[in-house]
């Protein structure tokens, strides 16, 4: 089993939608968490970063952790064709980040 | 402010030659990384690079070699390419307590 599990897609939405991504992990020790956005052909990108349980939210992104459950959202509002990437969900167990377990990625596809 | 650089940008070789994929970053951070990535597989780690003048090896270490040139480089050579080999490859760097940034990548293909 994967430390750490991503739902490939693709998810398909019309533009204006409220996306959520998930990831789920194993590792309870796990309390860092991130969303990475990676754009066809380019190379994965920060879009936020979170400290053990709750949510925190950056314009049109909000990410939720749900430690109890082993369980992380990212959430996009008044999504854009624009958003359409793959986003991969990543966690570490330590403040430096020294291990940084990657999801494979969900791929999302905003239509006009 | 390039951030992440990386040299170069695709490149094919036949099985058995080698090449070395440089990277560079501008952010002064302490730690370097390569990745490969490939479809279904995610990114997974081949070394890794905690601060100028160590390396480790990460997940998938064989087959390659790395060298912390200095604070700003880590270049990661492959000695005998085998088309297993064929990904796309990206280097990263942090400081401690910074998620990883990310270059642009290197598309290979090994016949």
């Amino acid at each position: 089993q994967k430390e750490v599990e991503q739902d490939p897609g693709p998810l398909s939405v019309p533009e204006g939608a409220i996306v959520s991504l998930n990831c789920t992990y194993s590792n309870s020790a796990f309390q860092y968490f991130m969303w990475y956005r990676q754009y066809s052909r380019k190379g994965p990108e920060l879009l936020m970063y979170t400290y053990s349980s709750g949510n925190k939210e950056d314009g049109r992104f909000t990410a939720q952790v749900d430690k109890s459950s082993k369980y992380i959202s990212l959430f996009i509002r008044d999504s854009q064709p624009s958003d359409s990437a793959t986003y991969l969900c990543a966690m570490s167990t330590n403040t430096g980040f020294q291990k940084l377990v990657f999801g494979t990625g969900t791929r999302l596809l905003v239509s006009p | 402010n390039a951030g992440v650089t990386q040299t170069p940008k695709f490149q094919v070789l036949k099985t058995g030659q080698s090449m070395t994929l440089q990277c560079a970053q501008d952010m002064n951070h302490n730690s370097m990384y390569w990745y490969r990535q490939d479809p279904g597989m995610g990114l997974r780690l081949i070394y890794y690079s905690a601060s100028e003048g160590t390396t480790d090896k990460g997940e998938v270490p064989n087959g390659y070699n790395v060298s912390r040139l200095n604070k700003r480089e880590f270049s990661l050579r492959l000695e005998s390419a085998a088309p297993s080999q064929t990904s796309v490859y990206f280097c990263a760097s942090s400081d401690f307590g910074t998620g990883r940034f990310f270059g642009p990548g290197t598309r290979l293909t090994v016949l």
